[in-house]
């Protein structure tokens, strides 16, 4: 069984809209959220964090979580070609020191 | 970049021969992870340290070892390469802090012929 799970994608989204990208995890005690981004041929870069239900935004990105569901959202608003990238849900249980990652959707902004 | 670096980037080596990636950070950051990433896995954790000489098994630690014995380098062997370990390898490290974040380096890729 995943722990994480994330459509792979691929998603397509006109400049200047919302992108919506979803995760879903198994495990009830998973205490702290993170979304990547990663452009092809480079290493995970740190977006977003989140560990309390309910948004948090920085900038153009927001990110929701709803422990209850085991959901976790991240919002991209006015989407630019250079978020043209895969995004990496990623998890980290309350006990232990190990965090799961999904296998990431990719996203295409359209000019 | 959170002061990591990986060496080497690249690398082809044989099968059934001994290989050794490192990491290094520059910032005395206690926790170190490998991770290798795969087509239609993502990133899988292979070891992990929580201080110098102090290190554990992540969930597909098979045919890797890890040596931690200063606070800055993290080394991940293979002892007997297969060319099923072909992969691009990343290091992370994250601090002790409640925040949680981890920071990857900018990874190695490994081709196992």
């Amino acid at each position: 069984q995943k722990e994480v799970e994330q459509n792979s994608g691929p998603l397509s989204v006109p400049e200047g809209a919302i992108a919506s990208l979803n995760c879903t995890y198994s495990d009830r005690g998973s205490q702290s959220f993170f979304w990547y981004r990663q452009y092809s041929g480079k290493s995970p870069e740190l977006i977003m964090s989140i560990y309390s239900n309910g948004d948090k935004e920085d900038g153009r990105f927001t990110a929701q979580l709803n422990k209850a569901s085991q959901y976790v959202s991240l919002l991209i608003r006015d989407s630019q070609p250079s978020d043209s990238a895969t995004y990496l849900c990623a998890v980290k249980i309350l006990t232990g020191n190990q965090f799961y990652f999904g296998t990431g959707t990719s996203l295409t902004v359209i000019p | 970049d959170a002061g990591i670096t990986q060496s080497p980037r690249h690398k082809v080596t044989e099968t059934g021969t001994p290989v050794t990636l490192r990491c290094h950070q520059t910032e005395n950051h206690r926790y170190m992870y490998w991770y290798r990433q795969d087509p239609g896995h993502g990133l899988r954790l292979i070891h992990y340290s929580y201080g110098v000489k102090d290190t554990d098994k992540g969930e597909v630690s098979d045919g890797y070892s890890v040596s931690r014995s200063k606070t800055e380098d993290f080394l991940l062997t293979l002892e007997s390469a297969t060319s099923s370990q072909t992969s691009v390898y990343f290091c992370a490290i994250r601090d002790s802090g409640l925040a949680y974040e981890q920071y990857f380096g900018p990874g190695t890729r490994l081709t196992v012929t």
